[in-house]
């Protein structure tokens, strides 16, 4: 089966600092690679998306991607308490099926 | 702005109940999914549909049906609800991948618990 793995956490980042999110896949195949930040009590959202090797850049996340590792990762610079939630990693395993994983829970240290 | 609509926010329901789960997105996507979330083991994929009438098995489909008659609408059965079925239930769509960036809009969720 089609796996998609995290660090479920609690990772405590203090604010200001760099917060470094993970994930690994299992099929080599995928090609579309996705983040979602979940407040508690809330439904998921998108915040960065990317598709080819290496850095994408938007404001203060970046996504990373290595598909020879199998490997995408996003950085929060100068983390805030807003910060603070799951980040779900999510990948497009083929014919536009969507799978997640487990959610890193991300808590800013003010 | 996507808006997805689940019709019910909270349920509850009585084991081997049939439940319905309804989900109404209004910006003409083609994909439509149906996840579950529980604490511990994240989004799982119950079933997805690309068109109208077409529908595939996502990693946990047993004991649970879908029905997409209208583009706009696609909705989730369960047969005999069970206590396991217990869940958020969490509605979603996109366009295709190509067409965007395979973005998911979600619903609001339908808390459903099963006695």
């Amino acid at each position: 089966q089609k796996e998609v793995e995290q660090n479920s956490g609690p990772l405590s980042v203090p604010e200001g600092a760099i917060a470094s999110l993970n994930c690994t896949y299992s099929d080599r195949g995928s090609q579309s690679f996705f983040w979602y930040r979940q407040y508690s009590g809330k439904s998921p959202e998108l915040i960065m998306s990317i598709y080819s090797n290496g850095d994408k850049e938007d404001g203060r996340f970046t996504a990373q991607l290595n598909k020879a590792s199998q490997y995408v990762s996003l950085l929060i610079r100068d983390s805030q308490p807003s910060d603070s939630a799951t980040y779900l990693c999510a990948v497009n395993i083929g014919d536009d099926k969507i799978i997640f994983g487990k959610g890193t829970r991300l808590h800013i240290l003010p | 702005d996507v808006k997805v609509t689940q019709s019910s926010r909270y349920l509850v329901k009585r084991t081997g109940e049939k439940v319905f789960l309804e989900c109404v997105q209004d910006m003409d996507h083609e994909n439509m999914f149906w996840y579950r979330q529980d604490p511990g083991l994240g989004l799982r994929l119950i079933y997805f549909s690309y068109d109208v009438k077409m529908k595939e098995k996502g990693d946990i489909p047993e004991g649970y049906s879908v029905s997409r008659e209208k583009k706009e609408r696609f909705s989730l059965i369960l047969e005999s609800a069970s206590t396991n079925q217990t869940s958020m239930y969490l509605c979603a769509s996109s366009l295709p991948q190509g067409a965007d960036t395979g973005e998911l809009f979600f619903g609001e969720g339908s808390r459903l618990t099963v006695l």
